[in-house]
């Protein structure tokens, strides 16, 4: 399962668009890229999955380059709302869950 | 609301006591996982079932337990509970068995503490 890094925390202001850069150097051919969203004391809540390019919905953009060890995750216009810890995961559909780590996470902060 | 059901929201109780967890998982989802969250190990994966069956399994404690029943409903076991068993449990549900590419919905979670 490909590892994943992700900065700790990010700040950012109302109005601003916010990338999340997630680093997964070992990304197997058949592993999807998934961002998670959590607010505090509430479960992670499914933003974007991807497996290359560029994927967009209304809440998110994630581009993933050719080499696709790395994604980034684009909010665009955030709003204080927006504040929560971003996870990143990566694998295939083969993946065991024992395998899930969602880690730290980026802990996104917007300010007025 | 994400159409996972946990119950109950809170908890309290003391140490060396039994407690037990219950979700509903979404309508026509086969999968459920567990997860404990506390403050200082971020989201831990404990254990998945797949249409009543144990399918996957994390860092579940031995004094933790769980099944899936036939109406897909789950049940996490908790016991002999100690002080650091205090956390968030959330349970999350998919339709299949992928949880790294089906979308995982999660619970509203329940909020253990340990006296």
């Amino acid at each position: 399962l490909a590892k994943t890094t992700q900065p700790i925390s990010m700040d950012s202001y109302e109005g601003q668009e916010v990338n999340i850069t997630c680093s997964h150097n070992n990304i197997a051919t058949n592993d999807y890229i998934t961002w998670y969203q959590q607010f505090p004391s509430q479960g992670p809540r499914f933003i974007i999955q991807g497996y290359k390019t560029k994927v967009t919905n209304e809440v998110a953009s994630l581009f993933i380059p050719a080499d696709r060890k790395s994604s980034t995750l684009s909010l665009p216009r955030v709003s204080l709302s927006d504040t929560a810890v971003y996870y990143c995961l990566v694998g295939d559909e083969d993946s065991s869950a024992s395998k899930i780590i969602f880690g730290s996470g980026t802990r996104l902060s917007i300010r007025p | 609301d994400s159409g996972v059901t946990q119950t109950p929201k809170h908890l309290i109780t003391a140490t060396g006591q039994r407690v037990t967890l219950r979700c509903s998982p979404r309508s026509g989802d086969l999968s459920v996982y567990w997860y404990q969250q506390s403050l200082d190990q971020g989201l831990q994966f404990l254990i998945q079932y797949y249409n009543g069956e144990e399918r996957a399994k994390g860092n579940i404690l031995e004094r933790f337990s769980a099944q899936q029943f036939p109406d897909l409903h789950s049940e996490l076991n908790l016991s002999s509970l100690e002080l650091g068993d205090s956390a968030l449990y959330f349970c999350a549900s998919s339709v299949f068995s992928g949880p790294l590419t089906d979308t995982q919905y999660f619970g509203p979670g329940t909020r253990l503490t340990v006296l």
